[in-house]
């Protein structure tokens, strides 16, 4: 079965510098890899996906994310922080098990930027 | 585009009574998806739904059950309520149920048990 781990319960980052939220993954096969953003008590929202193509993918709100084969990460990424970024984070992976796909989901990174 | 809706906002019950959760689908979308979320923490898949059949739960007891209706909105039931189902409870919903595609929340039902 497939797994992914976020390695980090939280990440503070000063506002204006760069940040990045780390995943990783265990599959077999081609990952498909998300990224959704939680801002409190509110729903999930979709940020981006990697199916295929580009490693380098871009998202929503100025988010990108970069897929690594042979580490086997999708690190997401924003070149210059901003206070409203400040949310709870999930990566999630599509698993295949009991004759249906499905998401796997990490247990969140929450994001702290600082003014 | 209408987004994902739920209903109640709030829900608030005793322990021992029965909840019912609603959710609708953005309009195309044939799977429903539900989640629990404790205390702001992990999503813990709980059912899924694809063109009225349930494809798929979770590590949960059965007195969590729902279902999905023709026109594709879902209804999720907890029966017998305990004081740690109180967790927020998000539905999602995507276009078809081969996990390529994404998953669009809602905003959640916060479920209280007293």
């Amino acid at each position: 079965a497939q797994s992914v781990a976020q390695p980090e319960d939280q990440v503070n980052v000063a506002e204006g510098n760069p940040l990045t939220v780390k995943c990783t993954y265990s599959v077999s096969g081609n990952p498909y890899l998300f990224w959704y953003v939680q801002y409190p008590n509110r729903g999930l929202q979709f940020l981006l996906k990697y199916i295929t193509g580009d490693n380098l993918v871009k998202g929503s709100y100025g988010f990108e994310a970069e897929f690594n084969k042979s580490q086997t990460s999708f690190h997401l990424k924003k070149p210059s922080a901003l206070v409203s970024d400040s949310a709870l984070y999930f990566c999630a992976v599509r698993d295949y098990l009991d004759s249906n796909y499905q998401l796997i989901w990490g247990a969140g990174t929450k994001l702290i930027i600082k003014p | 585009e209408a987004g994902v809706t739920q209903s109640p906002t709030h829900l608030i019950k005793t322990r021992g009574q029965q909840a019912t959760l609603r959710c609708s689908p953005i309009s195309g979308h044939t799977s429903v998806y539900w989640y629990q979320q404790a205390l702001g923490l992990g999503l813990q898949f709980l059912l899924w739904y694809d063109e009225g059949e349930e494809r798929n739960r979770g590590n949960f007891p059965p007195r969590f059950s729902g279902r999905q209706f023709p026109n594709y909105s879902s209804e999720l039931n907890v029966n017998a309520l305990e004081l740690e189902d109180s967790a927020l409870y998000l539905c999602a919903s995507s276009f078809g149920a081969s996990g390529g595609y994404e998953q669009y929340f809602g905003p959640g039902t916060r479920l209280t048990v007293t």
